[in-house]
């Protein structure tokens, strides 16, 4: 069953701005990843936290976690065109097989 | 490299003609996974593999088959194909362990069963 859901399910902003997408899940976890798609192409890995982490960065990209709300939050800073995609967030628990939510579509005005 | 290769990338067959997506990666990883996504409801996966002759159901099993005889390849197998089975499908793997789970993806198959 996916674990991850993601928020909002579509996201319109316009270059420069800040783009910010949450993902709550329901179980314990060992890590949680977010991952982005360009249209009809496969995932790419964007991120991952660890349970034990708060806060990690990676350029233009922060992540939070939260496990006592079972929530994370992907922040992308002065967002261009070419970060329009769809993001989702993974979640990975016992058994480390990852589990996707339902994805933010993000569109990034130009 | 490192990648995931699936072929082919796009496929149109008809009802019940029994079809194989191939799925490689060159990674040496463990874990494999095939998903597939639908409108709306986001990546579901179908069967996953933790490593050689060991697969397990995911989701979204029933009309899949799936084995794993050599640890780079993981093919799905479409025995009796039906248009629910249209989606784009998608191969990952990852090297399990408990630090890292970080998954890679094949570029998708879109398949079409009419």
């Amino acid at each position: 069953s996916q674990q991850g859901e993601e928020d909002p399910q579509a996201l319109s902003i316009q270059e420069g701005e800040n783009a910010t997408m949450n993902c709550s899940y329901k179980t314990s976890i060992n890590n949680l990843q977010w991952y982005r798609q360009n249209s009809g192409r496969g995932l790419v890995h964007l991120i991952l936290i660890r349970s034990n982490e708060r806060e990690k960065h990676s350029g233009r990209l922060r992540v939070t976690l939260d496990t006592s709300k079972k929530s994370s939050s992907l922040l992308i800073t002065a967002s261009r065109a070419a970060d329009t995609a769809s993001y989702f967030c993974a979640t990975a628990g016992g058994s480390y097989i990852p589990t996707f939510g339902r994805g933010t579509s993000l569109i990034v005005h130009p | 490299e490192a990648q995931v290769t699936q072929n082919p990338r796009y496929l149109i067959t008809v009802t019940g003609k029994k079809l194989t997506v191939t799925c490689s990666q060159n990674m040496n990883h463990e874990y494999m996974s095939w998903y597939r996504q639908d409108p709306g409801l986001g990546l579901r996966q179908i069967y996953y593999s933790m490593n050689v002759e060991v697969t397990d159901k995911g989701d979204v099993p029933e009309g899949y088959k799936v084995s794993r005889k050599e640890k780079r390849n993981f093919p799905l197998i479409l025995e009796s194909p039906s248009p629910n089975q249209t989606s784009l499908y998608f191969c990952a793997s990852s090297l399990r362990t408990y630090m890292n789970t970080e998954a890679f993806f094949g570029q998708g198959t879109r398949l079409t069963v009419v």
